[in-house]
């Protein structure tokens, strides 16, 4: 199982949108609606701020949004705060009954 | 939910690496929850390795990755889970994280605190 493709960084300025892609295949991303995805600060554990492709977890900010297009997920940070500057992964489901996750995006606030 | 991981750190090549999960506020044997191994190297960026559950029997499920040296066992006893990795090479120094994934869901709302594994002589 190949890990999903993301961007290694994305960055944009404070009160600024920015989009990460998350790329798979059939037998995952494009398969499930099981799709989610993680921040992580460093040295901390990864905590998850969308799942089901589009759902937040309550407490996660309403900034935090995603879609998914056949076998490509999107996660969307709107209004981009200093505290989004983090590592961001996804992750899916897979047709082996097992997971996968993406290879990480850095994000940048500027 | 609370997971509390413990285990040794510092694995000699060849060896196995156990490290174990507690859990509070929930139980191992929770019909609708999944119990699983995930890691984090610099190399391998974030892993998921496998895990256990329970639908009327144990069930396991691993990454073809490293399936021929994972298990993923539970202790009701103790209301924990553990992984245990054979033949470990300095490609498994990782960080190694438990999680749950629950209420039938299929995503990981709650991890352990991280285990920091060194490979080496």
């Amino acid at each position: 199982q190949s890990a999903l493709t993301q961007p290694a960084s994305v960055s944009g300025s404070l009160g600024q949108s920015i989009t990460i892609s998350c790329s798979g295949t059939r037998n995952d991303v494009g398969g499930y609606n099981y799709v989610s995805w993680y921040q992580q600060h460093p040295g901390k554990a990864p905590t998850v701020i969308i799942y089901d492709v589009n759902k937040r977890p309550s407490g996660v900010s309403n900034r935090f949004s995603g879609s998914k297009s056949g076998s490509t997920a999107s996660l969307t940070i709107s209004g981009l705060q200093a505290e989004d500057e983090a590592d961001y992964f996804c992750n899916s489901y897979t047709s082996s009954t097992t997971y996968v996750f993406g290879t990480g995006t850095k994000v940048s606030v500027l | 939910i609370q997971l509390r991981q413990s285990g040794l750190g510092l694995v000699r090549p060849s060896q196995t690496l156990s490290v174990t999960c507690a859990i509070s506020g929930d139980s191992v044997s929770n019909l609708t929850a999944a119990w699983n191994w995930i890691r984090q190297s610099p190399s391998r960026g974030l892993e998921w390795l496998g895990r256990t559950y329970y639908r009327s029997k144990w069930l396991n499920d691993y990454a073809l990755s490293v399936k021929s040296r994972l298990n993923v066992n539970p202790d009701t006893s103790k209301n924990q889970f553990s992984l245990i990795l054979r033949s470990v090479t300095p490609e498994d120094a990782a960080v190694y994280y438990c999680a749950r994934d629950g209420n039938g869901q299929n995503w990981f709302d709650s991890w352990g605190q991280g285990t920091l594994v060194t490979v080496s002589s």
